[in-house]
């Protein structure tokens, strides 16, 4: 069964515009990870937030993590038609880092 | 480095038709992986391994099986397809995760998937 649940499922906006995707979980994590998936492709892995943590940035990215809630956002700042793409959270119990994926936000950035 | 290559690219096979999927990896990464992705769902786990010679059950194992006789290599095969097995399918590996250890070594690294129809 799927871990996490992405909201929204689509998401449209102009480039320059920021772009925040929500990602719920249903039980506790090691750590949780954002992948983005061009169409047609494999996966490419962003970023990764340890339970530990509550926020974590790389370049335009800003992922924040709130156990309490079980859930997590991700940021995109400044986007751009290259960020059009499908965004997955998937989360890690602890111990083995089997990754269990959410289904997705499509991002569509127009010019 | 090529990272993680899957073949072949695209396949169609007849019900009741055998074929296997192969991954490769050359990031000498301990743990491979395979899923599927099916329209509107995430990526679901089939099988994995943690190292040569060893494999574990996913979430949807059934109808699958695999071997990883080298570290290199992660075999995902179908013994007899069915329309179900319609999917596209990604192999991934990563490092083990180490408790203590920083640096996300535990990310995966997917390869550019598989298309595969079962008529």
């Amino acid at each position: 069964s799927q871990q996490g649940e992405e909201d929204p499922q689509a998401l449209s906006i102009q480039e320059g515009e920021n772009a925040t995707m929500n990602c719920s979980y249903k039980t506790s994590i090691n750590n949780l990870q954002w992948y983005r998936q061009n169409s047609g492709r494999g996966l490419v892995h962003l970023i990764l937030i340890r339970s530990n943590e509550r926020e974590k940035h790389s370049g335009r990215l800003r992922v924040t993590l709130d156990t309490s809630k079980k859930s997590s956002s991700l940021l995109i700042t400044a986007s751009r038609a290259a960020d059009t793409a499908s965004y997955f959270c998937a989360t890690a119990n602890t111990g083995f880092q089997k990754l269990v994926f959410g289904t997705g936000t499509r991002l569509l950035v127009s010019p | 480095n090529a990272g993680v290559t899957q073949t072949p690219k695209f396949r169609v096979l007849k019900t009741g038709q055998s074929m296997t999927l192969l991954c490769a990896q050359d990031m000498n990464h301990e743990y491979m992986y395979w899923y599927r992705q099916d329209p509107g769902m995430g990526l679901r786990l089939i099988h994995y391994s943690v190292g040569e010679g060893t494999t574990a059950k996913g979430e949807v194992p059934d109808g699958y099986n695999v071997s990883r006789l080298k570290k290199q290599n992660f075999l995902l095969g179908l013994e007899s397809a069915a329309p179900s097995q319609t999917s596209v399918y990604f192999c991934a590996s990563s490092y083990p995760f180490v408790p203590g250890q920083g640096g996300g070594q535990e990310t995966q690294y997917f390869g550019p998937g598989t298309r595969l129809l079962v008529l």
